[in-house]
């Protein structure tokens, strides 16, 4: 079955530092969504990219969807407190309703 | 907006024991999920349903049974729990695509399942 691998799986920055989070499906993707989980809470959706090669942003973060559509990026510059979580990446296959999750990115700030 | 909330926040039960996880949303959404998250492995699809009374397995339905009676409402059935199903359990929703992508999940607060 499809397999969406993230790395890493854990990181740890200075506050303000960037961060850097991959995400790889083993097959092609119709679309790709991610989510950030605060400690103790659940997930919530941050995005959704669907088209070749798209790039979107969101203030400090920045999303980006393979050429290939099989792999996406999250990108967030100067990082905050507020940052805090597990972000997790998910994709879906054309016609599939159902998401396949990464294993998530726990970042960890030092203030 | 929407809200998704589920029976209980903490559970404890022993070995054996039936274990009923309830999981309503209000927004009118077609799809309901239910997942584990365990550390380093994500999340993971046990069961998803798309209707009421329609139902599809996921990656890890094994030990696992749904129940999907009315639209608001989708069950999370353990038959006889073991310590292996020791974990969080997530219910989500999300509209139905029709399409050629999904839409975004919406996801209840957790539960968090300790088997004795």
């Amino acid at each position: 079955g499809q397999q969406v691998m993230q790395i890493p799986q854990y990181q740890h920055v200075q506050e303000g530092e960037d961060f850097t989070t991959y995400c790889n499906s083993s097959t092609t993707l119709s679309n790709i969504q991610w989510y950030k989980q605060r400690p103790g809470g659940h997930p919530v959706f941050l995005i959704q990219l669907v088209k070749s090669g798209e790039v979107k942003k969101q203030k400090r973060l920045t999303f980006q969807f393979g050429e290939a559509k099989k792999n996406s990026s999250l990108h967030i510059t100067a990082t905050q407190t507020t940052d805090v979580g597990t972000y997790f990446c998910a994709g879906s296959n054309f016609g599939n309703e159902k998401l396949t999750f990464g294993t998530g990115t726990r970042l960890t700030i030092i203030p | 907006d929407v809200k998704v909330t589920q029976s209980s926040r903490y559970l404890v039960k022993r070995t054996g024991e039936k274990v009923f996880l309830e999981c309503v949303q209000d927004m009118d959404h077609e799809n309901m999920f239910w997942y584990r998250q365990d550390p380093g492995l994500g999340l993971r699809l046990i069961y998803f349903s798309y209707d009421v009374k329609m139902k599809e397995k996921g990656d890890i339905p094994e030990g696992y049974s749904v129940s999907r009676e009315k639209k608001e409402r989708f069950s999370l059935i353990l038959e006889s729990a073991s310590t292996n199903q020791t974990s969080m359990y997530l219910c989500a929703s999300s509209l139905r695509a029709g399409g050629t992508w999904s839409n975004e999940q919406f996801f209840g607060p957790g539960t968090r399942l300790t088997v004795l």
